[in-house]
């Protein structure tokens, strides 16, 4: 299995702030990384996907890097509606793993 | 609009068993992968299940191996997961997901499993 690892697990940020998460994988996966977010009593929302692809409907503060095995997700202006749960997921292969999640509070 | 309603959950004893469903409408279901994903309490999101669009295919984390099977009903675009000898660990939000080469971009609000004495 391929394991996913977020770093940092919690992060504190202010309005405004650029915010960046980082996602390392165990083995090269390519550019087969999505990235999602997920708020309290909903389902999760799908940002990123191919390392660099920004979802139909996600705000351009939203952008994500990377390849092969290190990869970020950076919000370049931070707003109050993005306090939520952080994670990466890999699709190169089954079975399909995430993160453990980054939990991003505001400031 | 894809719409995916996932139905079944609810308690029940360690070592019983529950038979998940979701409800899909608003694109091809016979034409797509489908899978289900897991959040335990106070845990991340973990991949359960998938399989592919003819249900020829399935795919399971290694927690769930023979204990949990999926399959699909393409005539009723309905999505299941039969889940047998359950254990407290396997209490979490249950989620239905359409995946699109492989990422999902489509998730059901969830039903919740709880598995308790």
């Amino acid at each position: 299995d391929i394991q996913m690892t977020q770093s940092p697990s919690t992060l504190s940020a202010s309005v405004g702030d650029i915010v960046t998460i980082t996602c390392r994988a165990g083995q090269d996966i390519g550019d087969w990384l999505a990235w999602y977010q997920h708020k309290p009593g909903k389902a999760p929302r799908l940002l990123i996907y191919k390392a660099s692809n920004l979802q139909t409907g996600v705000p351009s503060r939203f952008s994500g890097s990377g390849s092969g095995t290190e990869f970020t997700l950076t919000i370049s202006s931070l707003q109050p509606d993005d306090l939520a749960t952080y994670y990466c997921q890999q699709y190169k292969s089954y079975p399909y793993t995430f993160g453990q999640g980054t939990k991003l509070q505001i400031k | 609009e894809v719409h995916l309603l996932e139905s079944g959950g609810g308690l029940v004893q360690p070592g019983g068993s529950l038979r998940l469903a979701c409800e899909a409408s608003g694109f091809t279901f016979k034409s797509y992968v489908m899978s289900w994903v897991r959040q335990a309490p106070g845990k991340g999101l973990e991949w359960v299940s998938a399989i592919i669009a003819s249900g020829e295919t399935t795919f399971y984390a290694d927690s769930v191996k023979g204990r949990f099977t999926i399959s699909r009903e393409n005539s009723k675009n309905t999505l299941y997961l039969d889940m047998t000898s359950l254990r407290a660990e396997d209490t979490a939000m249950y989620y239905c997901a359409k995946p699109n080469y492989g990422v999902f971009d489509s998730w059901g609000q969830g039903t919740l499993v709880t598995v308790s004495s």
